[in-house]
């Protein structure tokens, strides 16, 4: 199985601010590696997949980067509307496997 | 507009059954493969089952800690998609979420929803 690891596991940020969220394999997962954005009570939105493609409708301040082991989710500027739980997540080999998410919070 | 209702969730006591349905609207539901995912209260998601359409060969996939006691399947003339329960254990209690996708296709569309409460 390959266990995704999330870091870190809390981000306390202002709006305004830009962060960048990790994502790390336990082997390689070539690009195959998506990220989700939930928030309390609803389900998970896609935000990137294919390690750095933006999903439908997903605004720019949202990237993705990364290959094989190691993947980034940057947030250029925080806005309110974006704090919530981050989950990646790859589809590469199976069982499917998702990270244990990243709560960015506000400070 | 791509819609997935789930459907079937509720309290049921371990080791017995229950069946999620998932009702697909809005994309030829043949085209695409299909996969459960949950959530246990409070904790993070948990990949379940996925099935791949028939067009595609059906391939069928499953958690470990599901295997032997789920069984997924699909009615692509319904677009429906349901996952059956058995042997119910206490921490099978989570909300069950269908969704579109799975495999080498991202999962991309969620539905809401189901709780699924398994408790004596």
């Amino acid at each position: 199985e390959v266990v995704m690891t999330q870091s870190p596991a809390t981000l306390s940020v202002s709006p305004g601010e830009g962060v960048t969220l990790s994502c790390r394999a336990s082997q390689s997962v070539s690009s195959n590696l998506a990220w989700y954005q939930q928030k309390p009570g609803q389900a998970p939105r896609l935000l990137i997949y294919g390690a750095s493609t933006r999903a439908t409708g997903i605004p720019a301040r949202f990237s993705g980067s990364g290959s094989g082991t190691e993947f980034t989710l940057t947030i250029s500027s925080l806005q309110s509307e974006d704090f919530a739980v981050y989950y990646c997540h790859q589809y590469n080999r199976w069982p499917l496997t998702f990270g244990g998410g990243t709560k960015v919070e506000l400070k | 507009e791509v819609q997935l209702g789930e459907s079937g969730g509720g309290l049921e006591q371990p080791g017995r059954s229950l069946r999620l349905s998932c009702t697909a609207s809005g994309f030829t539901f043949g085209d695409y493969a299909m996969s459960w995912v949950r959530q246990a209260p409070g904790k993070g998601l948990e990949w379940v089952a996925f099935i791949r359409s028939k067009t595609y060969g059906g391939a069928i996939q499953y958690a470990a800690s599901v295997k032997g006691r789920f069984t997924v399947s699909r009615d692509d003339s319904k677009s429906i998609v349901y996952l059956q329960m058995n042997s119910l254990k206490a921490e099978d209690t989570a909300v069950y979420y269908c969704c579109r996708g799975g495999g080498y296709h991202v999962i991309d569309y969620w539905g809401q929803g189901n709780l699924v409460t398994v408790s004596a």
